[in-house]
């Protein structure tokens, strides 16, 4: 159980164009999900928190029209890179809330996407 | 807010020798703490988590940690090391209101010898 599927696994684009990148929930059903942005040999950087039916909440110095978030179901949320340009490229994970009650919620993460912004 | 350091950026041990990878937050209160692993270009693989209770946890492939809340600290460990478990290692924490992302240690990265 516990699995949460993105989709593409890999997404090379021209500078300029937009880039949708999909997170599931594939067993259960998250009210969150978080996006994170991997760097080479780096940690995971918390870009925005997903919230099924509202707004996503965006860390600061994450621009939210760049990279605008949709949370349309308790199973999806989806991720656009807008414009997207050279210095966007990166390892982009998503990972779902699974809530078992008050303090007892995990996060399972995505396989991740590799985005190429040539 | 909270924060985690992971002292170790990289490790490297023989097979079937015994691993600890080393994890140390800051936090007002009790935290959720969690390890996660990931293999190159692949995302991250829940190993075990602490909530509450029994302070040493036990994880999938063979891998434990226990929370010492004097030490603030949370260390992996495993007693044989397979040569599968070459990856990066996150230690993170989550606190219990509020921001509910988790906070990511920079990663520890695990090289096994032959």
């Amino acid at each position: 159980g516990a699995v949460v599927s993105q989709h593409p696994s890999r997404v090379i684009c021209k500078s300029g164009t937009s880039v949708k990148i999909e997170c599931r929930s594939l067993d259960f059903q998250a009210t969150t999900m978080f996006w994170y942005r991997q760097f080479p040999k780096q940690s995971l950087m918390l870009m925005a928190t997903s919230n099924e039916g509202s707004k996503a909440t965006y860390e600061q110095g994450v621009e939210k029209d760049k990279f605008l978030i949709n949370h349309a179901s308790l199973t999806l949320s989806t991720l656009t890179v807008t414009s997207a340009h050279p210095e966007d490229s990166s390892f982009y994970i998503c990972s779902a809330s699974e809530w078992a009650g008050v303090g007892q919620e995990t996060q399972y993460f995505g396989p991740g996407t590799r985005l190429l912004v040539l | 807010a909270q924060s985690v350091t992971q002292p170790d950026i990289h490790i490297t041990v023989s097979e079937g020798a015994s691993l600890e990878l080393r994890c140390n937050y800051s936090y007002g209160a009790t935290p959720y703490l969690f390890w996660y692993v990931q293999s190159p270009g692949q995302g991250l693989q829940l190993l075990l988590k602490y909530f509450s209770g029994d302070t040493l946890v036990q994880g999938i492939k063979g891998f434990e940690a226990e929370f010492k809340r004097s030490q603030s600290s949370f260390n992996l460990r495993k007693p044989s090391v397979h040569w599968s478990d070459a990856a990066e290692y996150f230690c993170a924490v989550a606190v219990a209101t509020g921001r509910r992302a988790l906070t990511f240690g920079s990663g520890t990265r695990l090289q096994v010898q032959p």
